[in-house]
């Protein structure tokens, strides 16, 4: 079984751009979330997706963040018009289900360099 | 609003030492901690405690809980270059699906 991937896992982009980041959960995980981390800085959360259910967007730091998860499987996490406080690594991790007793699983990260 | 507090922030220690992290919480009805060690980017899971006083065990690793006094701790004993790494601490709660991250504790072993 593939775990979590990411991509890229490499990404410099130029202020004022967009970027979009992706993820493929592994199959079978209803719960994803995205997650930053920025330089010396624990992981700061971004958003949550639960199955069918709407998101939780509570910790997406502006308008400019936007995320969509289709068909239950790979999301998309856009950033648009990038600043370079926006640089980080961005984690994507998936579980079982979003009960508190399932671990999850994190992606190996892009990392997003804003020039 | 959770709260999970780590220390120290980084350790540096030689190869064959025997290390302690910490991992304090303030959060509203506990359901499990859980300690991740990530190299590079990707964190990677070592323990789910949801238990007071039963130690998890996993080669030189262990780790136990204690819901009395709020805290875990994570254990590494004969410390090889391969444990540098953050170890990262997070909680979840019943009121919140989304577990809260400590900072982390980076470790360094010399060779």
């Amino acid at each position: 079984g593939a775990g979590v991937s990411q991509s890229p896992s490499n990404k410099v982009t130029e202020k004022g751009k967009d970027v979009e980041l992706r993820c493929d959960p592994i199959s079978g995980h209803t719960a994803l979330y995205w997650y930053r981390q920025s330089l010396g800085q624990g992981l700061e959360f971004l958003i949550y997706f639960q199955g069918n259910s709407a998101p939780d967007k509570s910790g997406l730091p502006s308008d400019r963040f936007s995320a969509e998860r289709t068909g239950g499987s790979v999301s998309t996490l856009t950033i648009q018009r990038t600043q370079q406080e926006d640089s980080a690594v961005y984690l994507c991790a998936s579980s079982l289900a979003e009960r508190s007793y399932n671990e999850q699983f994190f992606g190996p990260g892009t990392r997003l360099t804003v020039l | 609003e959770d709260k999970v507090v780590q220390s120290p922030l980084s350790l540096v220690v030689h190869e064959g030492d025997t290390v302690t992290l910490n991992c304090s919480y303030e959060v509203t009805n506990f359901r499990s901690l859980l300690w991740y060690k990530q190299e590079k980017k990707a964190p990677t899971f070592l323990f789910m405690l949801t238990s007071s006083g039963i130690e998890k065990k996993s080669g030189r690793l262990s780790s136990i809980l204690d819901k009395k006094e709020l805290f875990s701790i994570l254990n590494i004993t004969a410390t090889q270059t391969g444990d540098s790494a953050i170890y990262l601490c997070a909680v979840r709660s019943g009121g919140s699906y989304i577990p809260t991250f400590g900072r982390g504790t980076s470790l360094i072993v010399h060779p």
